[in-house]
């Protein structure tokens, strides 16, 4: 079946422009997830979204940055007033209960934000 | 917080040579897993471990969940061409917690 989804695959925005990001997960999954990849580096989680509970928000850098999750499914990820250090690859990844008691994570291939 | 440190943070092997990585973390988890990314693309699962002690294989790729529920290792056996990426630890506590990513360790094989 079809997977986690991004668009756009690519996204070069001025300074100080705002910027929207958009995630598809896969259908039926209950909690979604956006981390951010800066070049060469690891996953630095964003904020987390889990069925109809509050969201986790702590990985989130500062106020510009906001998601939504509408209807359970298809999030967006909002920057404002873009700064150049927000350049990076945005993912999105969905889980559903896997085996035993823990989620197995499925990534989208992300999003390249690019600040000029 | 949680933390996760990966070990080595990257790895240069000769093509056939067997890989070692590690996951350590200041915390329990109940779930470890392995994921790997290649250039352009998201992480894939490889491995998911759910009880500590639990050894599994996915191929060539071999790991274990730590008795103390506070480390986790990846190995892969006689390594190919593509291998080559980034190998992600990750662990989450409880079922509906979020998941903590380590900081990766990526592989390169020598020519």
């Amino acid at each position: 079946g079809a997977g986690v989804s991004q668009s756009p695959s690519n996204k070069v925005t001025e300074k100080g422009k705002d910027v929207e990001l958009r995630c598809d997960p896969i259908s039926g999954h209950t909690a979604l997830y956006w981390y951010r990849q800066s070049l060469g580096q690891g996953l630095e989680f964003l904020i987390y979204f889990q069925g109809n509970s509050a969201p986790d928000k702590s990985g989130l850098p500062s106020d510009r940055f906001s998601a939504e999750r509408t209807g359970g499914s298809v999030s967006t990820l909002t920057i404002q007033r873009t700064q150049q250090e927000d350049s990076a690859v945005y993912l999105c990844a969905s889980s559903a209960k896997g085996q035993g008691d823990g989620y197995e994570q499925y990534f989208g291939p992300g999003t390249r934000l690019t600040v000029t | 917080g949680q933390q996760l440190n990966q070990s080595p943070q990257s790895m240069f092997i000769q093509e056939g040579e067997d890989v070692s990585m590690n996951c350590t973390s200041s915390s329990i988890f109940n779930t470890w897993l392995w994921y790997k990314q290649d250039p352009g693309e998201g992480p894939v699962l490889l491995i998911a471990l759910y009880k500590a002690g639990e050894l599994t294989s996915n191929g060539r790729l071999t790991a274990q969940f730590g008795i103390t529920r506070k480390d986790s290792f990846l190995n892969i056996s006689a390594s190919i061409p593509s291998d080559v990426g980034i190998y992600f630890c990750a662990g989450q506590l409880r079922r509906d917690d979020k998941i903590i990513f380590g900081k990766g360790t990526r592989l390169h094989i020598l020519p």
